[in-house]
């Protein structure tokens, strides 16, 4: 596609419930990012992927949290029993690769996932 | 672990001014890139320093990179309207994969 797309736009839970993220990447591009971004704040790192494997998990905040890739493209990013401070602008980016070196190379950012838990 | 810390948080300028923001890594990193978010967006992509000591310019603005790779500066010369937004350093560590540490990021207003 033209550019990075995230689904849904916006999604509004209960407290408790479970919600689905979705990232459609860059064709071709085989690096993943995920983040979450709360109101006023700057971009807190979750995970990325490099392929389907996802060798940096650390930014996940709890076991609440996962993510996969499959295909190599498309990745979703689960939330089990959200609570209210899950609330956050959830953003995707992709990159064409990691360069020589681990150096990551542009992230290309989507129109993110506006998670609201009521 | 590795933090970036961005100031200011804030910044208002009268149009025409010059802007300067400041990014400082509590390690070495291997890289930096440079963001920046229009209100109600997502952030773009700038520019990328690698180099110790490097300066990029990009017609108004100009990006340094310290010698000790440790912090990096971006300033714009005689703002205009459009550069409204929010500009974010986000570093790689030296030894990563793949993982930007993004700063708090400063957020620019500009009066015309």
């Amino acid at each position: 596609g033209a550019g990075v797309s995230q689904s849904p736009s916006n999604k509004v839970t209960e407290k408790g419930k479970d919600v689905e993220l979705r990232c459609d990447p860059i064709s071709g591009h085989t690096a993943l990012y995920w983040y979450r971004q709360s109101l006023g704040q700057g971009l807190e790192f979750l995970i990325y992927f490099q392929g389907n494997s996802a060798p940096d998990k650390s930014g996940l905040p709890s076991d609440r949290f996962s993510a996969e890739r499959t295909g190599g493209s498309v990745s979703t990013l689960t939330i089990q029993r959200t609570q209210q401070e899950d609330s956050a602008v959830y953003l995707c980016a992709s990159s064409l690769a990691l360069l020589a070196g681990g150096s990551t190379d542009t992230q290309y950012f989507g129109p993110g996932t506006r998670l609201t838990v009521l | 672990g590795q933090q970036v810390m961005q100031i200011p948080q804030y910044q208002h300028v009268q149009e025409g001014e010059d802007f300067t923001t400041y990014c400082n890594s509590s390690t070495t990193l291997s890289n930096i890139q440079w963001y920046k978010q229009r209100p109600g967006g997502h952030p773009v992509f700038l520019i990328q320093l690698v180099k110790s000591g490097e300066v990029k310019k990009q017609k108004r603005l100009t990006f340094q990179f310290g010698e000790a790779k440790k912090n990096s500066s971006l300033h714009i010369t005689a703002t205009q309207t459009t550069d409204v937004g929010t500009y974010f350093c986000a570093g790689q560590g030296s030894g990563n994969t793949g993982k930007l540490i993004f700063g708090q990021g400063t957020t620019l207003q500009v009066k015309p």
